[in-house]
């Protein structure tokens, strides 16, 4: 199994310019999440999805969108980047919803704004 | 107040030492407790859950205390390789797997 995987690893934007950050995961999960990471800080979760379909804003999600068409991928659009969005990062994805259940991390792309 | 707050560091041991990190959360109805671990410029991963009881995996010990909203993980025996920052992650309860995190202890084992 690969898990978790994203793509791309380094990107630079220009203000006003789109993306869409890639992740997708092998593991069947259900669960799969979308974080940032500015230095020195914690993570910040932005979306999240309970399944295909299903997608809700978690503590950060201005400036951003997602889908979930399949179980494997969640990809992360940035609308007009901004210098804040200037970030690491991290999506993951766990089994369920179990209390003691893991969330696996990709590798995290990391984002400059300029 | 920070929902988790740990002392950022860094923490400078030797190698064989002995260090402690302690981690406060704010949610009194948080019900699951883990510690992650971050290498530089790497994603996090799950060192361990911590349990009510206190749980321990080789040199790692993890305790919870309730009654004081703490966490805490124990180091013993460092080694080189257990230079990382250190994540402590609590649940949100009532939220689809929602987990807030600390901003981390670095640790840094000199040799």
């Amino acid at each position: 199994n690969a898990g978790v995987t994203q793509t791309p690893k380094f990107r630079i934007l220009k203000i006003g310019q789109s993306m869409t950050l890639q992740c997708a995961q092998d593991m069947n999960h259900n669960y799969m999440y979308w974080y940032r990471q500015d230095p020195g800080m914690g993570l910040k979760l932005i979306y999240y999805s309970v399944g295909a379909g299903i997608t809700d804003k978690g503590e950060v999600p201005n400036g951003y969108n997602v889908s979930r068409s399949t179980t494997e991928d969640f990809p992360l659009r940035l609308e007009l980047a901004a210098p804040s969005q200037t970030s690491v990062y991290f999506c993951a994805s766990s089994y369920s919803q179990g209390a003691r259940d893991t969330q696996y991390f990709g590798p995290g792309t990391r984002l400059t704004v300029l | 107040r920070k929902e988790v707050e740990q002392d950022p560091g860094p923490f400078n041991v030797p190698e064989g030492a002995t260090v402690a990190f302690n981690c406060t959360y704010s949610n009194s109805a948080s019900q699951s407790f883990f510690w992650y671990r971050q290498d530089c410029r790497k994603e996090p991963k799950l060192l361990m859950s911590v349990y009510s009881s206190g749980n321990e995996d080789g040199r790692f010990t993890a305790q919870l205390n309730r009654a004081s909203q703490y966490i805490s993980l124990l180091i013993r025996d460092s080694k080189l390789s257990d230079s990382a920052t250190y994540l402590c992650v609590v649940n949100e309860p009532g939220s689809a797997r929602q987990l807030t995190f600390g901003s981390g202890t670095q640790l840094t084992v000199l040799p």
